[in-house]
């Protein structure tokens, strides 16, 4: 069973437009993270949410944390080609002690043309 | 410089012979653990570790086998590969006690024939 749905999954754009990708769930998560992975490397950490209804800016990127903490939002303004990446979110639930629960999901691959 | 560092980054065998890959961390986590990443299946945990001696099953442990005897390296085994563990995989290490993010290192391409 998937827990963490992300939409779309793959994104082609022009330089310049908007965008918006999102991470559904029906579980609360104690944290929420996104990821940029380029090819060839590992994922990179772009951002932790942790309080519902939290929004961070990144530059051009936004993310959200829903009220509820089951969802987060990515928005991208005036996408660049150095944009273009597989993009993750992950959700994070503890589990008891110092365990916890990472799920992630499957990831949004981002073209943004010139 | 904070990393995560994996070894080999390719590696091209044949089924049924042993290997293993190597990850190291030089941030003092706790936290490590080993994923495979697949076409259409996103990343998928293998194992993790929670500290010294500590090793438990991910979503996809099968044909695959880990060991944490120092906390800086989390070395994992595949003793009779097969075909269909061909994938790109992953190390990454973390704190504990939230927020738990990840640090990942820059991946193994396996090819088994």
């Amino acid at each position: 069973t998937q827990l963490l749905e992300q939409s779309p999954q793959f994104l082609s754009i022009q330089e310049g437009e908007n965008l918006t990708v999102y991470c559904n769930s029906s579980s609360v998560f104690s944290s929420l993270q996104w990821y940029r992975q380029e090819p060839g490397e590992g994922p990179v950490l772009l951002v932790t949410v942790v309080t519902g209804g939290e929004v961070k800016k990144l530059k051009r990127l936004t993310f959200q944390f829903g009220d509820a903490r089951k969802d987060s939002s990515l928005h991208i303004t005036a996408a660049q080609p150095g944009d273009t990446g597989l993009y993750l979110c992950a959700g994070a639930m503890a589990s008891g002690g110092s365990n916890y629960k990472l799920t992630f999901g499957k990831g949004t691959l981002l073209t943004v043309n010139p | 410089e904070a990393q995560v560092t994996q070894n080999p980054r390719y590696l091209i065998t044949v089924t049924g012979k042993k290997l293993t890959v190597t990850c190291s961390q030089n941030m003092n986590h706790e936290y490590m653990s080993w994923y495979r990443q697949d076409p259409g299946l996103g990343l998928r945990q293998i194992y993790y570790s929670m500290n010294v001696e500590v090793t438990d099953k991910g979503d996809v442990p099968e044909g695959y086998k880990v060991s944490r005897k120092e906390k800086r390296n989390f070395p994992l085994i595949l003793e009779s590969p097969s075909p269909n563990q061909t994938s790109l995989y992953f190390c990454a290490s973390s704190t504990t006690g939230g927020p738990y993010e990840q640090y990942f290192g820059p991946g193994t391409r396996l090819t088994v024939t």
